[in-house]
Parts: C-alpha cells; structure tokens; sequence
C-alpha cells in the first residue's frame, strides 16, 4: 500500500505486481514532464520523459500518463522488480526555465 | 566511462573551513548545473551554467560560487562552511538550455561537523 509519514510516501509492493507512482504538480504553464530514478547512493537516471501535447506514453515495463486537466502525472511499472527499488522523482519544466523536481516517492519491492 | 563525475564522493570537514567539488561531463553537453539534496531527498537547483555563462543563481548564499573553466567543467567552491551545508551535491548536464533531459553525477555527500 501507499503512505505518506514523516518522511518520503513509500510504495510498498511484491514483485511482479504492477505499479503506480502519482505526481500532483503546482505550474499549469508546464509543459514537459519527466520522472526520475533515484538508486541508494547514485544520482537520479532518466526513465522517461512526455511533453503536454500527449496525454501518454509508453517505454520498456514504464508507462507516463499526464492529464492536465487536473495536473497530474503518473508512472506506471509494470512486473515491479527488487531492481526497481528506488526514489522515484517527477520533474516539470516550460520552455526555457530549469527542471523543477516533486518531492519524491520510495518504492520498496518484496521478492 | 562516466559520463557525469563528479569528486570526492564524500566529504567530511569542520565548520568554518573551505572546500571544493569538482564536476566533468564528457558529454558534449553545453549546460551544466549544481542541485542540493537534503535529508528528506527534496532536490532544490543552487545553479546553472550554460557555455561557462552562469544562467541561475537560486537564492543561494554567496558563500557558494561556482566557477566553469570550460563548458565541460562546472566546480563548486564553498567558504565557511556551516552545519546546514550537509547535504548530498549533484552535478548534472543537459545538452542545452532548452534540451532539458540532465544526465546527473553520483554525488558528493557532504558532512560538516
């Protein structure tokens, strides 16, 4: 299950089920989106990335869904691994401007 | 081939003193940046640098200066270190301003004592 304590919202899951990180953004001029991983003691990687104009997008086991309308994004793992275990971060950006990052998710995988 | 390296990986002083962290990308890429990390992850941008040009500078003391030799090179210079400064440092590059994929260092973990 998911909850959020005093530290990171943790995502507690067993391997091979699916799941789902959510991400609520604050900046409607946002118009491109990426989620991040995060490993213990390694700098964030690059997952996957959408811009505005698409509402979905689909890599290897990941898939991003954005709906702007309520301005939120998720990421969506799918046959979670122990390897997936990790932060997960979504960051937001418009034109020019820097990456803004969320405040990050910890999802923990059971074998 | 690490494409973002970034050294030492930890760091350990006393307040008061001065240090530096270096940060190479081998990339190509023309921006360059610096992020804080606290304890609770948050990750909080200090600085960017676009062909040795500093872009941003984020309401970051002036104890903290950066300094980019070349495009490839981005270091981070701190004086007087304070408590707060514990943090892990990332250094990331993106192949330009508007390219906004940052490809980021392992990070070097801080600790002022």
């Amino acid at each position: 299950g998911e909850s959020v304590g005093l530290h990171l919202p943790t995502l507690s899951v067993q391997e091979g089920d699916n799941s789902i990180i959510n991400c609520a953004y604050s900046n409607s001029a946002s118009d491109y989106f990426i989620w991040y991983k995060q490993e213990s003691g390694k700098g964030p990687q690059f997952i996957i990335d959408i811009r505005s104009n698409m509402d979905k997008r689909q890599g290897q086991r990941v898939t991003v869904l954005l709906n702007k309308t309520v301005k939120h994004l998720s990421l969506q793992i799918a046959a979670t691994q122990p390897g997936d275990s990790a932060v997960y971060f979504c960051a937001e950006t418009s034109g020019y401007s820097t990456l803004t990052f969320g405040k990050g998710t910890m999802l923990l995988v059971s074998p | 081939d690490t494409a973002v390296s970034q050294t030492p990986k930890y760091l350990v002083t006393q307040m008061g003193n001065d240090k530096s962290i270096k940060c190479e990308q081998n990339l190509g890429h023309d921006t360059m940046y610096w992020y804080k990390q606290d304890s609770k992850k948050f990750l909080k941008i200090m600085f960017s640098y676009n062909n040795k040009e500093l872009i941003i500078n984020e309401t970051v003391p002036n104890r903290f200066s950066p300094k980019s030799p070349d495009k490839a090179h981005l270091n981070l210079h701190i004086n007087s270190l304070e408590l707060g400064d514990s943090a892990v440092y990332f250094c990331a590059s993106s192949q330009s301003l508007s390219q906004n994929i940052q490809y980021f260092g392992a990070g070097t973990r801080l600790s002022v004592l």
